[in-house]
């Protein structure tokens, strides 16, 4: 049940974009299409972003984009805002019928 | 409104334990299957427990398998986590979320906090 990897931090200017990854293996990210990404603010509880790789909840703005390849999903802000600014985690299904977490990024709006 | 609110955390010394709640409310709690996760200060998200929408299957964390027990009471739209042998390493912020089928933890309560100290 080791963690996902993310970068713990990234960075970007209001109006740019950033990519943000999560790296597995094939008993994780790699096997299934059930990886998800959530925001936090400090203070607040996790707000899903990304379900399924791709697919947004109703409600999150279509800046926020999710895509993977091999064992490494990947999620993408464009157009940041100062909002934006926040801790971002991904989460995947695992052949042990459990879901492993990201160990998470911050994100820092310039 | 669908909401899920958590009650029981609190200061407890190393070895001791404590009973987690999680009430929920705004949806049919016995359609869904439900979790326990934790956030140590200032640390990432781990996922703890899991358990089936009928009780029957449940998963734990290899870090508190044989120390916790989750359970729920569909009649009471509870759901629970029993942590006995309390360390100092379980000291976090511990939040109940519903999993869609999807693998997606769509609701999440606010979180309770935990402090395992002497």
């Amino acid at each position: 049940q080791s963690a996902l990897t993310q970068p713990a931090s990234v960075s970007g200017s209001p109006g740019q974009s950033i990519t943000i990854s999560c790296t597995g293996t094939s008993s994780d990210v790699g096997g299934y299409n059930y990886v998800s990404w959530y925001q936090q603010h400090p203070g607040k509880a996790p707000k899903l972003m990304i379900y399924e790789v791709s697919n947004r909840p109703s409600g999150v703005p279509d800046r926020f984009s999710g895509s993977k390849s091999g064992n490494t999903a990947s999620l993408t802000i464009s157009g940041l805002q100062a909002e934006d600014e926040a801790d971002y985690y991904c989460s995947s299904y695992t052949s042990s019928s459990t879901v492993v977490f990201g160990g998470g990024t911050k994100l820092t709006v310039l | 409104e669908v909401q899920l609110v958590e009650s029981g955390g609190g200061l407890v010394q190393p070895g001791g334990s404590l009973r987690l709640s999680c009430a929920a409310s705004g949806f049919t709690f016995s359609s869904y299957e439900m979790n326990w996760v934790r956030q140590a200060p200032g640390k990432g998200l781990e996922w703890v427990s899991y358990i089936s929408s009928s009780g029957s299957t449940i998963y734990y964390a290899d870090s508190v398998k044989g120390r916790f027990t989750i359970s729920r009471d569909n009649a009471k739209n509870s759901l629970y986590l029993q942590m006995n042998s309390l360390r100092a390493e379980d000291t976090a912020v511990y939040y109940c979320a519903r999993l869609l089928p999807t693998m997606v933890f769509d609701i999440w309560g606010q979180g309770t906090m935990v402090t395992v100290s002497s």
